[in-house]
C-alpha cells in the first residue's frame, strides 16, 4: 500500500537560507511523486512532479526536488527562502499506470513553512 | 476555464442533518477524488471514481456517499451529520488513463457541524 511520511509538521527557515522539507515514500513499485503547495484559505497547487526519467526535477518557484530510490526519499530544496514561501506544503504519491491502484493519489500530513524575517 | 468548482463554499449543520457536496469540473477529467483535511493529518482520501458511474473507497470511507452519474460531476453526501465531519473538503480531479501526472483542486469547502 502506498504511504507518504512528511518529517516535520513547522519548518521555520529565516529570509534567504536553504529550504529543505522531507519526504519518504511507501510503494511497491517505483512511484509516482508530486510536491503541492497550498496558501492559505486556497486549493492545493502543482509545484513539481516525478514521473520517469531525470531524478532530479524542478518545479515554480525556484523549488527542486529529487528522486532517490536508495532512500524512498523525494525531498524538496530551495537555496534561497523568499517571505512569498510561507504556506503549507505536500507530499503526494501514486502507483504509475497500467496498476490497479494507479488511480490512487495518497497525501502526506503537510508541513507547514514559515519565513524569518 | 472554470477549472473545478466546488459547492458550496461554506455550510453549517446540525448533528443528524444531511447534505451533498457537489464537485464540477469542466475539463473531460476522468478521475475525481474527495479528500478531507484536518490539522495535522493532511488531505485524506474519501472516495474516489475513476469514470462515470464508477466509485472505490478511500481511506476514510465511513459516514459518506459518493455518486458520478455525469463525467463531469462528483457528488459527496453526509447521509447523518456527526461533529467528527466537521472539517475542509476538497475535491480533485486527474485527466486518468495514463496521463496522472498533476491532479486540478477545487477552492474547498468548509464544513461546521454543530
Amino acid at each position: 500500500a502506498q504511504s507518504v511520511t512528511q518529517l516535520g509538521s513547522h519548518v521555520s527557515v529565516s529570509e534567504g537560507a536553504l529550504v529543505l522539507l522531507r519526504c519518504n515514500y511507501s510503494s511497491s513499485v517505483p512511484p509516482y511523486l508530486f510536491w503541492y503547495v497550498q496558501y492559505p484559505n486556497q486549493g492545493l497547487q502543482l509545484l513539481l512532479k516525478y514521473t520517469t526519467g531525470a531524478t532530479l526535477v524542478k518545479g515554480i518557484n525556484g523549488f527542486e526536488a529529487e528522486f532517490k530510490k536508495s532512500e524512498t526519499s523525494f525531498h524538496l530544496t530551495k537555496p534561497s527562502a523568499h517571505m512569498s514561501d510561507a504556506a503549507e506544503y505536500f507530499c503526494a504519491v501514486s502507483d504509475p499506470p497500467p496498476r490497479s491502484s494507479a488511480s490512487k493519489i495518497i497525501f502526506g500530513s503537510g508541513t507547514r513553512l514559515s519565513i524569518r524575517p | 476555464n472554470a477549472g473545478v468548482t466546488q459547492t458550496p463554499k461554506f455550510r453549517v449543520l446540525k448533528t443528524g442533518q444531511s447534505m451533498t457536496l457537489l464537485c464540477a469540473q469542466d475539463m473531460n477529467h476522468e478521475y475525481m477524488y474527495w479528500y478531507r483535511q484536518d490539522p495535522g493529518m493532511g488531505l485524506r482520501l474519501i472516495h474516489y471514481s475513476v469514470g462515470e458511474g464508477t466509485t472505490a473507497k478511500g481511506e476514510v470511507p465511513d459516514g459518506y456517499n459518493v455518486s458520478r452519474l455525469k463525467k463531469q460531476n462528483f457528488l459527496l453526501g453526509l447521509e447523518s451529520a456527526a461533529p467528527s465531519q466537521t472539517s475542509v473538503y476538497f475535491c480533485a480531479s486527474v485527466p486518468g488513463h495514463g496521463k496522472n501526472t498533476e491532479a486540478f483542486f477545487g477552492q474547498g469547502t468548509r464544513l461546521t457541524v454543530v
